[in-house]
């Protein structure tokens, strides 16, 4: 597609349930990140994903939080018996392969604002 | 990880006015952004600046790397620049890395 996409928009879900989250990233674009943005702050990492190799979770706060993504394109993010804290905006972005030493450009989806009630 | 520092944290300006936002980071980079989020909580991308000097019609950016700082100009503010202004930086082949950001507020 012509920008990153992320659906649903907005997801209200109760605490204790379990929620996904989808990213489209631009078509041929190898890299692949996901944010959250708690109401008021700033962005917080949560994983990143480069081609073939082994994803950078590090920034993953609970191990009630995953990520795949599938045939190296669309990406999901699941949260797990959710709490309220987890209430915030994600956020997701792409950029395309980058040459040796050179970095590029990542652009974000509109995001997902995820309400725990 | 790298350190980004951005300044200052909050601006008020008067329509008309010119200002000069400032993101230090505490380590090479080979990817340094500006973003705009907007009221409605979109991420616009502005700059993608490792290095030089460009030009947007009213916004400007200037990275200098050796000395690890990249400055956004903005002249003649207009209300719809108001938002909140993100610097982005990425060391090597990592994640990227934000700034906490400067909300600017201009008013007519």
């Amino acid at each position: 597609g012509a920008g990153v996409s992320q659906s649903p928009s907005n997801k209200v879900t109760e605490k204790g349930k379990d929620v996904e989250l989808r990213c489209d990233p631009i078509s041929g674009h190898t890299a692949l990140y996901w944010y959250r943005q708690s109401l008021g702050q700033g962005l917080e990492f949560l994983i990143y994903f480069q081609g073939n190799s082994a994803p950078d979770k590090s920034g993953l706060p609970s191990d009630r939080f995953s990520a795949e993504r599938t045939g190296g394109s669309v990406s999901t993010l699941t949260i797990q018996r959710t709490q309220q804290e987890d209430s915030a905006v994600y956020l997701c972005a792409s950029s395309s392969p980058e040459e040796v030493g050179l970095g590029t450009e990542a652009f974000f989806g509109q995001g997902t604002r995820l309400t725990v009630v | 990880g790298i350190q980004v520092e951005q300044s200052p944290p909050d601006l008020i300006l008067q329509e008309g006015a010119n200002s000069t936002l400032r993101c230090n980071f505490s380590d090479s980079v080979n990817n340094l952004q500006w973003f705009h989020q907007n009221p409605w909580g979109q991420l616009i991308n502005l700059f993608y600046i490792p290095s030089g000097t460009k030009q947007n019609g009213r916004l400007s950016a200037t990275t200098v790397a050796t000395e690890r700082y990249s400055l956004l100009y903005i002249s003649s503010s207009q209300t719809t620049d108001s938002g909140v202004y993100f610097c982005a930086v990425r060391p090597g082949y990592s994640t990227l890395t934000f700034g906490k950001g400067t909300m600017l507020l201009v008013s007519p």
